[in-house]
Parts: structure tokens; sequence; C-alpha cells
């Protein structure tokens, strides 16, 4: 079965310092791979997404993701975190071949000042 | 939220009422999604739809009913048969298949009382 996994629901960190959000995912085939943000009482945000190719992906706001096959991850990154980074995160994947996308429980980052 | 709209953006009903939220995109997209986002639960599938007409249950479908009589529309009913109707419901859309992300609307808060 499809599904993925978030294994922090908080994450704090001091502005100015780099940034990891955790992200797992277990599908049966090639995956597809994203990260949205959601600000409070907001949709979703596209960050970025991992199709192909070189398992480092960048994305919007600075945001980039390593996608590590045989660790079956993909972790969201920042080098240098800001205070309006402070937001819910969540992890989604979307088989090669499927229609449904499977969504992580969202991880809260906060970054303080 | 590019290109989706999802309106009211708070409703409240009293219990026994129900209740439609609406959902429009001008994207062009085949597929369209209905979400349930409570806290700490992530984003949970209530319906799908590929096509005009057609509509997949997802996992918490339950109390809830769709119609999709055009590309761009997919309301969703909250009826008076679901035990815990209070949530954050966001609408979304994809193409069908492929390396594609979904768009998300700005969602709709539904408090029943």
């Amino acid at each position: 079965a499809q599904s993925v996994a978030q294994p922090e629901d908080q994450v704090n960190v001091a502005e100015g310092n780099p940034l990891t959000v955790k992200c797992t995912y277990s599908v049966s085939g090639n995956p597809y791979l994203f990260w949205y943000v959601q600000y409070p009482n907001r949709g979703l945000q596209f960050l970025l997404k991992y199709i192909t190719g070189d398992n480092l992906v960048k994305g919007s706001y600075g945001f980039e993701a390593e996608f590590n096959k045989s660790q079956t991850s993909f972790h969201l990154k920042k080098p240098s975190a800001l205070v309006s980074d402070s937001a819910l995160y969540f992890c989604a994947v979307r088989e090669e071949t499927g229609n449904q996308f499977y969504f992580g429980t969202g991880t809260s980052l906060t970054v303080i000042p | 939220d590019g290109g989706i709209t999802q309106s009211p953006k708070y409703l409240f009903r009293k219990e026994g009422q129900n209740v439609t939220l609406s959902c429009e995109q001008n994207l062009n997209h085949d597929a369209m999604y209905w979400y349930r986002q409570d806290p700490g639960q992530g984003l949970r599938l209530i319906y799908y739809s590929q096509i005009v007409n057609d509509f997949q249950k997802g996992d918490i479908a339950e109390g809830y009913s769709v119609s999709r009589e055009k590309k761009e529309s997919f309301p969703l009913t909250v009826t008076s048969a679901q035990k815990n109707p209070t949530a954050f419901y966001l609408c979304a859309s994809s193409t069908w298949t492929g390396s594609y992300e979904q768009y998300f609307g700005p969602g709709t808060r539904l408090t029943v009382t």
C-alpha cells in the first residue's frame, strides 16, 4: 500500500540556521514526490517535486529536497531559515501510473527569531 | 491557490442540515478531488473524479455526496448523515495521471453546531 510518513509533528529552528523536514514514502512503483506548504486557514501551495533525474530538486522560496531511493526518503531542506517560513509542510507521493495522491500528516515548522 | 475557487470561505450550519460546498477550476484539469483536514490528521480523501459524470469514493466518503456535471465544477454536499462534519475542506485538481502536481483551492471551514 502507498503511504507517506512525516516522523516529526513539530520542528523548531532558529532564524538563519538550516532546516530539514523529513519525509519517507512507500509505493509499489516509481514515485512522484511533492512538497506543499500551508499557511493558517489557507489551501496548500506547491513547493517542489521530484519526477526523475537529479536527486536534488530546487523549488520555490529557496527550498530544496533530496530524493534518496535506497532510503525511500524525500527530505525538505533550506540552507537559511526565515521567520516567514513558519507554516505547516506536507509531503505527498503519487505513483508513476497512479491517479491518487497520498499525503503525510504534516510537520509544523516554527522558525524562532 | 491559482485557478481554483472555493466558496464560501466560512460556513455555519445547524446540525441536521445538508450543506453544499462549491469548487470551480479554470485549469482545464480532468481530475478533481475533495479532502477533509482535521488537526493532526493531515489530508483525508473524500471523493475524486476523473471525468465528467464519474466519481469515486475516497477513504472517508460516508456522509458525503458529490456531482460532476461540468468539467470545471465539483461540488461537495455534506449530509446530515456525516457524524462529525466540522472541519476544513479542501478542493484540488490535477491532470489525471503523470508527473503533475495538484492545485488546491483556498478551502472552506465548515462549522456545524
